[in-house]
């Protein structure tokens, strides 16, 4: 079964910097899909940005890219010119292809707050 | 609005009683998907639906149950409920649910949730 680990229960950022959040997971797969959502206090998940695995380039979505290593099964969100809107609880989550199961398996989340 | 209503928002009830919640996928999506996001046990997946079938169970407990009605709407049946059951509910809805390659057909799109709580 794929597990999804975010090591990272608590981050926070000073607003305009940046910062990175990191993410791992654990597949024999060699074809998934990757997400980030944002849970922000209204308790809404928000799609931030998605990543296939067989694309080699990094997805970017405005202020927010991540870093996607295959071989080390690692996916970190990076968020650039951080603004308060972004504190939120930010999951990371994992999801196979196939047939089978199309479920989205999540990390525990990391809880981002961003200081003024 | 993400597209995908889930009603109630709010519900508080009693250990042992019986609750349903409602769930209409966003227009065009056939998958229906139930998560379960506990303070202790972050975002559980209970079960999946596609077109009115049960296509995946996750950690769903013999006292849940759901089904997909013909107009792809969906129903989460929670019964002899305890105090542990007081979580989050989220709904999900994708647009295909089997080996979907087009781009964004792999998104899940939540609603807002349904609050319940077991006092």
């Amino acid at each position: 079964a794929q597990t999804v680990t975010q090591s990272q229960p608590e981050m926070s950022v000073q607003e305009a910097e940046t910062v990175t959040l990191s993410c791992t997971y654990d597949t024999s797969e060699s074809d998934y899909y990757l997400f980030w959502y944002k849970q922000p206090p209204s308790r809404q998940m928000i799609l931030v940005i998605r990543q296939e695995a067989y694309k080699q380039q990094n997805a970017t979505e405005n202020r927010f890219s991540v870093n996607f290593q295959k071989a080390a099964k690692s996916f970190s969100l990076k968020i650039s010119d951080s603004q308060l809107g972004d504190a939120a609880m930010y999951f990371c989550a994992y999801r196979s292809p196939g047939r089978g199961a199309q479920k989205l398996v999540f990390g525990q989340g990391t809880r981002l707050t961003i200081n003024p | 609005d993400s597209g995908v209503t889930q009603t109630p928002k709010h519900l508080i009830t009693a250990t042992g009683q019986r609750v349903t919640l409602r769930c209409s996928p966003r227009s065009g999506d056939l998958s229906v998907y139930w998560y379960q996001q506990s303070l202790d046990q972050g975002l559980q997946f209970l079960i999946q639906y596609y077109n009115g079938e049960e296509r995946a169970k996750g950690n769903i407990l013999e006292r849940f149950s759901a089904q997909q009605f013909p107009d792809l709407h969906s129903e989460l049946n929670l019964s002899s409920l305890e105090l542990g059951d007081s979580a989050l509910y989220f709904c999900a809805s994708s647009r295909r649910g089997a080996g979907a390659t087009t781009s964004g057909a792999n998104v899940l799109t939540f609603g807002a949730g349904s609050r319940l709580t077991v006092l």
